[in-house]
Order: C-alpha cells, then structure tokens, then sequence
C-alpha cells in the first residue's frame, strides 16, 4: 500500500492564481483531512470529511474549497492564492479509530 | 488562547537521560489524547494515544490529568533517534472529527 500521497510536493504560485492540492489514499479509510503547518502555529484543520460526498469546515477554512467525490480521493483547492497561505499542507485519513496517517506534504509559496 | 500549548524547547538532553514533556489543553470537554513525533520536514506520525489511567509503551510514558487539564510524555534512556518534534493532539470536545494540534516540543538528544 502506499498509504497517503500527495502531489505536487513543492509549488510555488503567484498571488491571485488557483491551484488543486491532489491527496489520495489507498486504505478505504472513510475520515480525511486537510492541514496547514505555519512556524509556531502546529497544524490546524482547514477542512475535513467523514466519507465520500461529506464535507465540513475546520478551523482556517477561508479561501479554501474541498469536494470528495470517491472515498479515495480528497482534494483541496485554492480559488486565489494570497501570501498568507504559503505554509506546508499535510492531508490525512483515519478509520473510525482515532491514530491519523499523513502523506508527506506539500510546501507551497505564494509570492 | 491556544486550544493546546506547549514549550517549544529545544530541551538538549545526554543519551541515557530522562526527559519529560508537558501540555495543556484549555477545552475540558476533550476526550481524546495523542502524542505524535515529527522529524524534520516529514509529516507526523502517531507515538501513542493517552488514557485516563496513564499508559506505557517500552520507553515512553504518558500521562493524563483531566482535573488539570494537561497531558504529559516521560521518555526514559533518551536514545539519539528520539531527537524530533512531540506534538501533543487533542479532540474538540467530543468531535472526534476535529482535532487540536500543540506547535510542538523540540527534543535534541546528544551523544
């Protein structure tokens, strides 16, 4: 299995573009979730799921949109890009037990 | 205030060395605890959950005070590879979808 994986691991994007952060995992887990990791901050949910066509809001979800289609799958959009979201993403996913997986991240300047 | 606070450290310990890492977390409606490690620009991984009764696993120790509201890690006989982040993880009240992440103590084990 690869667990959770993330695309793209590095990108760097002007200010005002749009771009899709991909995360997939491949152990039918059912809960999902983005985060974002700022220098001081620890991680904090932006947005999460608990199955396919079931999403909420986490704590930072602002200028952020996610959809899941299929279990597997959990993109993270950035519909204008500001430089107060250049940070590290991690995604997650978890069964019903409480331990998450990260895939390994993506670090993303807006400049 | 921060959902959950945490020295930042560095703590700079000998191999061999006991250590002690704690944490408080401000909603006493939380009922799930977690310590995760994080090595340098990888992603987090579990260390262990935390119960009510306290709770062993080879080296480590966690701890939970409920009335204080704070959690604490005893890693004994330091080893080099323990040199990483803990972070202390909390859920939101009872939502065991959304978690609180601690920004994390840094731990630097010395030869």
């Amino acid at each position: 299995n690869a667990g959770v994986t993330q695309t793209p691991k590095f990108q760097v994007l002007k200010t005002g573009q749009s771009m899709t952060l991909q995360c997939a995992q491949d152990m039918n887990h059912e809960y999902m979730s983005w985060y974002r990791q700022d220098p001081g901050m620890g991680l904090r949910l932006i947005h999460y799921s608990v199955g396919a066509g079931i999403t909420d809001q986490g704590e930072v979800p602002n200028g952020y949109n996610v959809s899941r289609s299929t279990t597997e799958d959990f993109p993270l959009r950035l519909l204008s890009a500001a430089p107060s979201q250049t940070s590290v993403y991690f995604c997650a996913s978890r069964t019903t037990g409480h331990e998450q997986y990260f895939g390994p991240g993506t670090r993303l300047t807006v400049t | 205030r921060k959902e959950v606070e945490q020295d930042p450290g560095p703590f700079n310990v000998p191999e061999g060395a006991t250590v002690a890492f704690n944490c408080t977390y401000s909603n006493s409606a939380s009922q799930s605890f977690f310590w995760y490690r994080q090595d340098c620009r990888k992603e987090p991984k579990l260390l262990m959950s935390v119960y009510s009764s306290g709770n062993e696993d080879g080296r480590f120790t966690a701890q939970l005070n409920r009335a204080s509201q704070y959690i604490s890690l005893l890693i004994r006989d330091s080893k080099l590879s323990d040199s990483a982040t803990y972070l202390c993880v909390v859920t939101q009240g009872d939502n065991f979808n959304k978690f609180y992440f601690g920004s994390g103590t840094k731990l630097n084990v010395k030869p």
